[in-house]
């Protein structure tokens, strides 16, 4: 089946610094890919859509100055939280999208800044 | 917004018996997917289905179209089943996906 791979799985820094997560769509090339945010035992919010060759769609309420997405090939989106705080410690998660429907998700990222 | 509930929350349930778990959405759908989250944090899509039933192993997902309703059912459930399952519907008229808040599903040897 189609994998989507993302990275790093864990991180940890310090407030302040920015943190870069990547999405790869490994054996197939995703037109649009998804961002997600999860806070424990919640589901997922979805954060954007990211489309590529085009700026990314965010949800209300999530800053995109802050949560910057890049989708500069049919294979790989990045998420990079800026000027990272504690609150924006969290569980990310990707989702590539193939033909229609099917979506496929990343192992996502424990982030935790300190 | 399609709003999609989920039930039970939580179960506990023995190794080897059949387990049950229901979602039901608001708005007609094209396809409904059924995923699975272990305790690290990574999210394995179970299923995606649009109509009738699809078996996988042990897993066996039904849908019914018209009573905007779905099952996932584990057979011969085993410890290493022990996740949360979770459903996920598209909004109408786009491609954004709702989740239910998800089924943590503890299988006890």
């Amino acid at each position: 089946g189609a994998v989507v791979s993302q990275h790093p799985s864990r991180v940890i820094c310090k407030s302040g610094t920015s943190v870069k997560i990547e999405c790869r769509s490994l054996d197939f090339q995703a037109t649009t890919m998804f961002w997600y945010r999860q806070f424990p035992k919640q589901s997922l919010m979805l954060m954007a859509t990211s489309n590529e060759g085009s700026k990314a769609t965010y949800e209300q309420g999530v800053e995109k100055d802050k949560f910057l997405i890049n989708h500069a090939s049919l294979t790989l989106s990045t998420l990079t939280v800026t000027s990272a705080h504690p609150e924006d410690s969290s569980f990310y998660i990707c989702s590539a999208r193939r033909q229609t429907t099917e979506a496929f998700f990343g192992q996502g990222t424990r982030l935790t800044v300190v | 917004k399609n709003e999609v509930e989920q039930s039970p929350q939580n179960l506990t349930a023995q190794e080897g018996e059949f387990i049950t778990i229901n979602c039901s959405y608001s708005v007609g759908i094209s396809a409904l997917h059924w995923l699975q989250q272990h305790p690290g944090g990574g999210i394995v899509s179970l299923f995606m289905l649009s109509s009738g039933k699809k078996k996988h192993g042990r897993l066996i997902a039904t849908i019914n179209i018209q009573e905007k309703h779905s099952s996932l059912h584990i057979t011969a459930s085993h410890p290493r089943d022990s996740a949360v399952y979770i459903c996920a519907v598209p909004n109408f008229g786009n491609e954004k996906l709702t989740f239910g808040t998800g089924t943590r599903l503890t299988i006890i040897p």
